[in-house]
């Protein structure tokens, strides 16, 4: 497609279930972003691939947490065992790696997650 | 390590008048700095970036951002501003070939009549 689409854009699940929520980037970005952004907050941070890695995963909370990137292209971030406070807009970004990093990021419209 | 700090979390401006959005950074290396918007409900967008190349950037819808080195500071401008402007603004650092990339907390603009 023309852009990052990410499925489902809205997810309600009930506490201690387990989610999936997916990342189609736009083809031929290498760089993979996943965020974070609650209700009145900035995007945080969660993991980024570069490729089939995870080149730094260093934003996710917790080890409730865990994303894969399998082939380079589609990205599944994984929430096992879910709680209320999970409860966010979780955006998808890619970009085209330069070598001087300066890629803009194109975002999805964002899956929202309410864990109730 | 780097960091972005937006000063102010809400600006309101009237209709017609200029738009201040501030930011500050903090780099160790030569940034890259992008500013996006995000409209309520709306996906994110970009607005305009900075990469090292001219140091007053223009970007869509009539905004721009001066560079400045010395004040660590990526301010966002706009001579005036129009209701359609009214939206959550972020400025953002991105640096080294690693590309890992630093929201700030946002600024919400509102725009009266």
């Amino acid at each position: 497609g023309a852009g990052v689409s990410q499925t489902p854009s809205n997810k309600v699940t009930e506490k201690g279930k387990y989610v999936e929520l997916r990342c189609d980037p736009i083809s031929g970005h290498t760089a993979l972003y996943w965020y974070r952004q609650s209700l009145g907050q900035g995007p945080e941070f969660l993991i980024y691939f570069q490729g089939t890695g995870a080149a730094d995963d260093s934003g996710l909370p917790n080890d409730r947490f865990f994303a894969v990137r399998p082939e380079g292209s589609v990205s599944t971030l994984k929430i096992q065992r879910t709680e209320r406070g999970d409860s966010a807009v979780y955006l998808c970004a890619s970009s085209l790696t330069s070598s001087r990093g300066t890629g803009e990021l194109f975002f999805g419209e964002g899956s929202r997650l309410t864990v109730l | 390590a780097q960091s972005v700090t937006q000063l102010d979390s809400h600006v309101s401006v009237s209709e017609g008048t200029p738009v201040l959005l501030r930011c500050n950074y903090s780099s160790s290396y030569s940034p890259s700095l992008f500013w996006y918007v995000q409209h309520p409900n709306k996906g994110l967008q970009l607005l305009l970036k900075y990469t090292s190349a001219a140091t007053l950037v223009k970007g869509i819808n009539g905004f721009e951002a001066e560079f400045k080195k010395s004040e660590t500071s990526f301010h966002l401008t706009k001579p005036s501003a129009h209701m359609s402007d009214a939206a959550e603004y972020f400025c953002v650092v991105s640096e080294g070939g690693y590309q890992k990339v630093t929201f700030g907390t946002g600024t919400k603009l509102q725009v009266i009549p």
